[in-house]
Formats: structure tokens, sequence, C-alpha cells
């Protein structure tokens, strides 16, 4: 497996401001994804970074709302950008790292973030 | 995007039972895995499953790759108070890094005394 920290834990913002949440990673790995987890609800991605390219963004979620860098094998930004109450949500990275023969997503502890 | 369907969505049981869930799809995946999410953390995956009809354990938890391809089962026995949580099915159509997860609705656990 791996460790995996994001910061900040959790924050409470203004509408119309801008987070960037941190995951760092304890080794290098090649795929980070970062999901998002509505209040009660399952996670949907919203996109996978890979170091040194774009990152590939899912249905409904696109780069100016969800800005991502990639700038090493360790280290991912997801920006939450001209926020409203509707992107309250727990944001979470994860990482590819190989496991049982293949590989397997292995996730941090999330961003708790509100809205006001 | 799709989601899978879990089952019963929440459930209360007492410490000592026996519990069964299940994740069904409409569509094939080629991997099932199953996590687990406390309050206030991410998900932790539990057991993973590559091969139809495969049954794999973890301890008390036990999962199963459904022969169709389509769903998955988890149990739990002699369930205890730190088993309560969000338990998560996730299906992946390919192999490799790039594979995308989808996961299941969750099912929520809760263990009384």
């Amino acid at each position: 497996s791996a460790v995996i920290s994001q910061k900040p834990s959790r924050d409470i913002c203004q509408r119309g401001t801008s987070l960037t949440i941190q995951c760092q990673v304890d080794s290098q790995v090649t795929m980070m994804f970062w999901y998002r987890q509505q209040p009660g609800q399952s996670l949907t991605l919203i996109a996978t970074a890979n170091q040194g390219s774009e990152a590939t963004y899912e249905s409904g979620f696109v780069i100016d709302k969800f800005p991502i860098s990639r700038p090493n094998l360790t280290f991912s930004t997801l920006t939450v950008s001209n926020m409203s109450p509707e992107d309250s949500s727990i944001y979470l990275c994860s990482v590819a790292v190989p496991d049982r023969g293949t590989y397997e997503q292995y996730f941090g502890p999330g961003t708790r973030l509100t809205v006001t | 995007g799709q989601q899978l369907n879990q089952s019963p969505q929440s459930m209360f049981i007492q410490e000592g039972e026996d519990v069964s869930m299940n994740c069904t799809s409409s569509s094939i995946f080629n991997t099932w895995l199953w996590y687990k999410q406390d309050p206030g953390e991410g998900p932790v995956l539990l057991i993973a499953l590559y091969k139809a009809g495969e049954l794999t354990s973890n301890g008390r938890l036990t999962a199963q790759f459904g022969i169709t391809r389509k769903d998955s089962f988890l149990n739990i026995s002699a369930s205890i108070p730190s088993d309560v949580g969000i338990y998560f099915c996730a299906g992946r159509r390919n192999t490799g890094t790039a594979s995308k997860l989808t996961f299941g609705t969750g099912t929520r656990l809760q263990v009384t005394l």
C-alpha cells in the first residue's frame, strides 16, 4: 500500500473563493485520482492525473472549475474554483499502487469542504 | 455516470450476528473490490476479486465475484462494534493503472451491543 496525506483536512470557505487541496504520497506513483463525495453519497471520479501531462476529466467536471497540477510522482493538487454551497463535499485523492499482481487504488483521508 | 447498486442501503445488527450485502451492475466488470469507510476517513481496501466465481476471505470477511460478472457479495461473520462504517463495492472493467473504478451506492452498517 502507500501512505497518503491530504491538506487541509477540512476547511470552511466563502462562496466565490477558491481552495487548493494538496495530496502527498510516500512513494512514487504513476497515476493519481481525485474524487468527490457529496454528503451521504458515494464517490464520483473528478479526474485522473498523470505526471507531466494534462489531467483527464470525467463527464460533468471541467478544468476551469477543478484545475489539477501534478508536478512530480509524489504530489498533486486539486483546486476548487469560484466555490458555491453545492461544492460542499469531501474531496479524496487516491493512488494506484502495485498490489496483488496488479494495481489497486488506495485513498487519502479526504478534505472536508464546507462552502457558506 | 453509472453507479453500482448496493443492497441493503443500511442495516442495524447485533454484535455477533453475520452480515450479508451485495452489489449489482447492469454491465460486466472484470474486477470487483470492496472498501470500508469509517467516519472522517478515506475508504480502505478490504478485498479484491479478479475472477468470476472467485471466493476470497480476509479474516471475518468473505467476498465472492458473481458468475455473471455483474454482481458481487460481501459477508461479515460474527460482527463486532468496529465493523461499523460504510461498505462500498467498486468495479473495474480493465486492468492496469489507468483503469477507472465505478463505485456502488454504499451499505451503512451499524452494530449494536
